[in-house]
């Protein structure tokens, strides 16, 4: 069947450029993760819903981070103002339970 | 601060040769704990994990992983390995906070196995 899906898979934007990245998780599946992967380094975690609730963002590196999952199953994560620091893969995992699960390809983020 | 730590971030071997990736977590209440691999151009793949019960673990493609509470490990090991076996490989807790899991990731290890 169908697994997680993102887009765009690739994502050059400019300094102070707002992005809108998507996450299209297994269908059912309840719980969504995001994480960002820096090069070189394992994913980490940024926040995490259960259906449209967001249980907790105590990941996201700021308030310019922004994520929501209005009805339950399709995800974004919303970047305002980027910033160069902010280039790292994106990625979204989603799971018919409360533990991480499935992983999407990721979208890559460049900012310039 | 919570951490995890894989103790070996480039591991080179030739086939046949046996593998152990070392994992350790900082974590004192309860975790579940997991191996992932991410092949060359490929995404993030479950291995294998831990929730309770017989603390070795067996995964997919004759990896194991055996958990010892004690020493707050959980390395994964196979005992012969092959060059599809080239990938990252990253350790994985998921700890109880605020009445969710949150997951923690190591750094991953880079396995290259030589022909």
């Amino acid at each position: 069947g169908a697994g997680v899906s993102q887009s765009p898979r690739y994502k050059v934007a400019k300094r102070g450029q707002d992005v809108a990245l998507r996450c299209d998780p297994i269908s059912g599946h309840v719980s969504l993760f995001w994480y960002q992967q820096a090069l070189g380094q394992g994913p980490e975690f940024l926040t995490y819903f259960q259906n449209e609730a967001q249980l907790d963002k105590s990941g996201l590196p700021s308030d310019r981070f922004f994520a929501e999952r209005p009805e339950g199953s399709v995800s974004t994560l919303k970047i305002q103002r980027t910033q160069q620091e902010d280039s790292a893969v994106y990625l979204c995992a989603s799971s018919p339970t409360e533990q991480s699960g499935s992983f999407g390809p990721g979208t890559r983020l460049l900012v310039l | 601060a919570q951490s995890v730590s894989q103790h070996n971030h480039h591991v080179i071997l030739s086939e046949a040769a046996s593998l152990e990736l070392g994992c350790n977590y900082s974590y004192g209440g309860t975790v579940n704990l997991f191996w992932y691999v991410q092949y060359p151009g490929q995404h993030l793949q479950l291995l294998l994990k831990y929730f309770s019960g017989d603390p070795l673990v067996k995964g997919i493609k004759g990896f194991e992983a055996e958990f010892i509470k004690s020493k707050f490990s959980f390395n994964l090991r196979k005992p012969s390995v092959q060059w599809s076996d080239t990938a990252e490989y990253f350790c994985a807790v998921n700890h109880l906070s605020g009445g969710s899991y949150i997951p923690t990731f190591g750094r991953g290890t880079s396995l290259i196995v030589h022909p």
